[in-house]
């Protein structure tokens, strides 16, 4: 069966330092790789997806970035990190472009300080 | 631009209540549609979708959902909750026209009095 595994579970970092999330989807190859970000009372906004190795699709203008550096790593990184760059943040892995729905991570509680 | 709009953000009932919530999207194309359900403390999981068929489908727990397509409605229905229902409901659309991306709602908080 699929996993997908997602860390830090939380973390507190202060502004101006990198971020690195990692995410990881075990128990399929090529799979669409997602980053989303959820806020209390706003839903989830979509960062940024991947259909492969290398290939980064960007959502919206902001301080971070995304790379996917094997078929099922996916990494949201930031150089410098921002206040407003605290929040909830969820990877998630789909078939044919989420006509099925997603798989999601358990999430990482950015705080940033 | 897509939308999806969900009319409660928060709900309280008594158990053995019927639950109703709401969902609306703005997309005049084929879609795909779904309910995420968040139980507290634990990750965002799948909880029914409709892609195709019979307009009302079936999920876990009890929970169904009627696709209306001429009111652009996808609402979440359980004639009968229970404490252990408490939680967030996210409904979802991806449109059927390419593309990845899948639109969330801002969701409603359900809260289930024993």
């Amino acid at each position: 069966s699929q996993t997908i595994h997602q860390w830090p579970a939380t973390l507190v970092q202060p502004v101006g330092s990198p971020l690195s999330l990692e995410c990881t989807v075990e128990g399929t190859s090529n799979p669409n790789l997602y980053w989303y970000r959820q806020a209390a009372g706003r839903g989830l906004q979509l960062l940024f997806y991947s259909v492969g190795i290398g290939q980064i699709s960007s959502e919206v203008p902001q301080n971070l970035s995304a790379s996917r550096p094997q078929d099922r790593q996916f990494i949201l990184s930031s150089k410098k990190l921002l206040l407003s760059d605290s929040g909830f943040y969820l990877c998630a892995w789909s078939r044919e472009q989420g006509r099925y729905g997603y798989t999601f991570g358990s999430g990482t509680r950015l705080t940033v300080v | 631009a897509q939308s999806v709009s969900q009319h409660n953000h928060h709900v309280i009932l008594s158990e053995a209540a019927s639950l109703e919530l709401g969902c609306n999207y703005s997309y005049g194309g084929t879609v795909n549609l779904f309910w995420y359900v968040q139980y507290p403390g634990q990750h965002l999981q799948l909880l029914l979708k409709y892609f195709s068929g019979d307009p009302l489908v079936k999920g876990i727990k009890g929970f169904e959902a009627e696709f209306i397509k001429s009111k652009f409605s996808f609402n979440l229905r359980k004639p009968s909750v229970q404490w252990s229902d408490t939680a967030e409901y996210f409904c979802a659309v991806k449109t059927g026209t390419g593309g990845f991306k899948t639109i969330f709602g801002a969701g409603t908080r359900l809260f289930v009095k024993a």
